[in-house]
């Protein structure tokens, strides 16, 4: 099976920096995503790595260590519209998306 | 953009009962995903589908749950007599040649 862990919460200061780390446990890694999820709403589409290194994307990067089995998700000049949980996902072969217990992240002015 | 659109977007129903929950996934889209997520718990995986057959289901999706293709379009999840422990956010995703799965809006199933 797949162990995911991630920060239950977090919270943050607007116009701050934040990382959001994940550790994961599979075999067979196939990629490790990263989505953003408002309450009530669909998991939206952040990231993906499949590589080891940083993936950036605007105000959002990510990175992976394939060998550690840790990847973090980093926001920059935060906003109040960024609170929200972060989930993270890894893939095993061709299974479906195994998701971690999200960190809620709480942006505060 | 194309989306994945699901219907309804809030479903009560009384336990013992059976429901549909719909789905319209990316039209070029080959495999297709249902997930859960009851209230502060973490998102699940519960079935997936490919050339009209499932492919891979999760210990959470017993009989009383079944998936249907029924035309080109929709995909369907029925739960065939809802319990309690139902109630919860059911997302369905599709994916297609990117890596990425798009999610619906979800359908917030309430058994009472």
């Amino acid at each position: 099976g797949q162990n995911i862990d991630q920060p239950t919460e977090m919270t943050a200061t607007e116009g701050a920096i934040v990382q959001i780390n994940c550790t994961y446990q599979t075999s067979g890694f196939n990629g490790l995503f990263w989505y953003q999820q408002h309450a009530g709403e669909a998991p939206t589409f952040l990231s993906y790595n499949v590589l080891d290194g940083l993936e950036e994307k605007g105000r959002f990067s990510s990175f992976l260590s394939r060998s550690k089995g840790y990847s973090y998700l980093l926001l920059k000049e935060l906003q109040m519209k960024d609170s929200a949980s972060y989930l993270c996902a890894v893939r095993s072969g061709n299974t479906p998306l195994v998701f971690g217990k999200g960190t809620r992240l709480s942006v505060i002015a | 953009e194309p989306e994945v659109t699901q219907t309804p977007s809030h479903q009560v129903t009384q336990m013992g009962q059976e429901v549909i929950l719909r789905c319209v996934p990316i039209s070029n889209h080959l495999y297709f995903y249902w997930y859960r997520q009851i209230l502060g718990q973490k998102v699940e995986f519960l079935v997936s589908f490919y050339n009209n057959e499932i492919s891979e289901k999760s210990e959470i999706f017993d009989d009383q749950f079944s998936v249907e293709r029924p035309d080109g379009s929709n995909f369907t999840l029925k739960i065939r007599s809802t319990k309690l422990e139902d109630s919860a956010m059911y997302f369905c995703a599709s994916l297609g040649g990117s890596t990425e799965a798009f999610f619906g809006q979800g359908t917030r199933l309430t058994v009472v």
